[in-house]
């Protein structure tokens, strides 16, 4: 079965901080997807990476940047000097790579963010 | 319009009422899910739909009657529903069979009241 864990439930950080949000998961699958989804207070999940299990290199836009590391089943993402427009919950998502059908995410708890000016 | 669209944004019902939940995309998507998000629980994966079939029923009580009559629209039917299905429900939407086009949009959900 295929499992997200986000250990960290809240964090609260003063703006320009940096800060990282852990993603921990298990999967049997030998081709899988893992992705990063933002929402804010208006509700909806807004699309940030999706990483594939062949692609281990670390990835920046921006002030956003993704550690993926097989070795330890961790996709990591870490906000650079973090603005007050970054609070929100983010969710870290698993999906297998079989593209013969509808594909299913399987999400993580969430961690909420809050920025404080 | 763009994107997935998700109506109404919020209803409140009682639990021996009968409303639907809309949802639509216009991005030409052949997949369509429902999810239904908890305070303190993960997101859960209620319904999938992919090309108008439905794939995926993840032991959701019958009370949830999910539609698809077109790949651009999904309906859920909520009848006889109780406090504990209040929560905000996701649609989303995504092309299958496509690897270069592989992402899922959401809409911005309903947020559901049970009293």
């Amino acid at each position: 079965a295929q499992k997200v864990t986000q250990a960290q439930t809240e964090i609260s950080v003063v703006e320009k901080e940096d800060v990282t949000l852990d993603c921990v998961y298990e999967t049997r699958d030998t081709t899988y997807y893992l992705f990063w989804y933002k929402q804010p207070p208006s509700g909806e999940l807004v699309f940030l990476i999706r990483r594939n299990s062949f692609d281990e290199q670390n990835e920046i836009s921006g002030r956003y940047s993704w550690n993926f590391q097989k070795s330890t089943s961790s996709f990591n993402f870490t906000i650079t000097a973090s603005q007050v427009v970054d609070s929100a919950v983010y969710f870290c998502a698993l999906s297998g790579g079989d593209f013969q059908g509808a594909q299913k995410l399987v999400f993580g708890q969430g961690t909420r963010l809050t920025i404080n000016p | 319009e763009t994107g997935v669209t998700q109506t109404p944004r919020h209803l409140v019902m009682g639990m021996t009422n009968k409303k639907s939940l809309k949802c639509e995309q216009h991005l030409g998507h052949n997949a369509m899910y429902w999810y239904k998000q908890s305070a303190k629980k993960p997101l859960e994966l209620m319904f999938v739909y992919s090309l108008e079939e439905r794939v995926e029923n993840n032991s959701v009580p019958s009370r949830f009657s999910p539609e698809c009559p077109n790949s651009s629209h999904l309906f859920l039917h909520l009848h006889t529903l109780q406090p504990e299905d209040s929560a905000l429900y996701l649609c989303a939407s995504s092309q299958e069979w496509d690897t270069t086009n592989y992402g899922y949009t959401f809409g911005s959900g309903t947020r559901l009241t049970v009293v």
